[in-house]
């Protein structure tokens, strides 16, 4: 089945630095998404991305979609304490047709120091 | 907006009981799905539903059983509860398109003693 390898598994970083993640996949995906996930609550999606080289942002947050199709990465710029949280990777599986059921990375958990 | 939404938020059972879980969304979504989520391992696919009436196995399904009889409900059924259950579990939703995102609801905490 669909694997999707993400990293790093963790980052402790100072408020005001540049974040960056990425996520590899063992095939071709159409659509790569990026969640977020606060404390106690279920994954907000940040940004989604549906073609090939697209460069999307959503204010502090940029993503890229990788020319391979096998990969792609998220930056935070200028981290704040409320980035604090685990970010997903996810894209819909490929099987037999399948589309809409989506493989998520095992997460990147984001601290941010005050 | 309420959007997916979820419940209980939290449940402890002994081991061998057994339980629903609770999922309704107000987006019209046709399609949804339950997730479980342990530590460091991401979420994993227990059941979706493409509509009404249409269920099917996810990537973990043992231990668990679904229903979709209308459009807005997706419940989760515990029927022996055991301990390798204690998770969180999310319903989640989305349109009928494939590159259509999922909603997540806030989750359920089940503990199984």
């Amino acid at each position: 089945g669909q694997q999707l390898n993400q990293s790093p598994q963790s980052m402790f970083i100072q408020e005001g630095e540049d974040v960056s993640m990425n996520c590899t996949s063992s095939s071709i995906f159409n659509t790569w998404l990026w969640y977020k996930q606060d404390p106690g609550e279920g994954p907000v999606l940040l940004i989604a991305l549906y073609k090939a080289g697209e460069l999307t942002s959503n204010g502090r947050l940029t993503a890229q979609f990788g020319i391979t199709r096998k990969d792609s990465f998220l930056n935070i710029s200028a981290s704040i304490p409320s980035d604090v949280g685990i970010y997903f990777c996810a894209g819909p599986g490929n099987s037999g047709g399948s589309n809409y059921k989506l493989t998520f990375g095992k997460g990147t958990l984001l601290t941010v120091n005050p | 907006n309420a959007g997916v939404t979820q419940t209980p938020k939290f449940r402890i059972l002994k081991i061998g009981q057994s339980m629903t879980l609770q999922c309704t969304q107000d987006m019209n979504h046709n399609y949804m799905y339950w997730y479980r989520q342990d530590p460091g391992m991401g979420l994993k696919l227990i059941y979706y539903s493409v509509g009404a009436g249409i269920t099917d196995k996810g990537e973990v399904p043992n231990g668990y059983n679904v229903s979709r009889s209308t459009t807005e409900d997706f419940p989760l059924r515990l029927e022996l509860a055991a301990p390798s259950q204690t998770s969180v579990y999310f319903c989640a939703s989305s349109r009928i398109s494939e590159d259509q995102p999922q909603h997540f609801g806030d989750g359920t905490r089940l503990s199984i003693l």
